[in-house]
């Protein structure tokens, strides 16, 4: 199984400032199918960028995904108000086939 | 606008069986989309349950193999979920997705269910 480790657990940030949220994987990600989600209290998660660097349709541009094999990185270049709460990183290929890491909550300063 | 809904009994007893149903509007089930059952819990987060095409061919999580089954019904355009033997570790909330063809994200979320095993 591939674990994924996201870093860091919580992190704080004023409004206007950029993001930089890491996802590991224990195994290099096949394909870098890695995606990104956002999730709102009491909401569904959302995606935000699928294979590691594709946007997701209406996602804005100021989200941005990179990385390859096991590094993989989340940017919010500037961060709007409600860009403070929880992601996920999910990958695909091995067994079970996706698994997602344990979340990165976003926090104002 | 592709729509999912989760429906079922909120509350299930221990050893029960859980069932839900995903009925997906605006789109068709028997697309190309591959359509997934995936939980969340405070304490584990998100796992992933399984996932089935609408030819019936499906995918499980090993953790749960021999627990679950995923089918599809394409005349109401809906798939299901059944997980057997239930306990307590099964409470959660169970999203039905869908995921975009060719790439394995989920890009359609039903709003959730909160199913809690609890006697």
């Amino acid at each position: 199984e591939i674990v994924l480790t996201q870093s860091p657990g919580t992190l704080s940030l004023s409004p206007g400032e950029r993001a930089t949220l890491s996802c590991r994987a224990s195994q290099s990600v096949s394909g870098n199918n890695l995606a990104w989600y956002q999730q709102k209290p009491g909401q569904a998660p959302r995606l935000l960028i699928y294979r590691a660097s594709s946007r997701a349709t209406g996602i804005p541009d100021r989200f941005s995904g990179s990385g390859s094999g096991t590094d993989f990185t989340l940017t919010i270049s500037s961060l709007e108000p409600e860009d403070f709460v929880v992601y996920y990183c999910q990958q695909y290929g091995n067994s079970p086939l996706y698994t997602f890491g344990q979340g990165t909550k976003l926090e104002i300063k | 606008q592709v729509q999912l809904q989760e429906s079922g009994p909120g509350l299930v007893k221990p050893s029960g069986t859980l069932s839900l149903t995903c009925a997906v509007s605006g789109g068709s089930i028997s697309s190309r989309n591959w359509w997934s059952w995936i939980r969340q819990t405070p304490g584990k987060g998100l796992e992933w349950i399984g996932e089935i095409y609408h030819s019936g061919s499906a995918n499980y999580n090993p953790s749960l193999t021999g627990r679950v089954t995923i089918s599809v019904d394409k005349s109401k355009n809906q798939f299901s979920l059944r997980l057997n033997s239930v306990t307590a570790a099964d409470t959660a909330i169970y999203y039905c997705a869908r995921l975009i063809i060719g790439s394995p994200a989920v890009d359609y979320w039903g709003q959730g269910a909160l199913v809690t095993v609890s006697s």
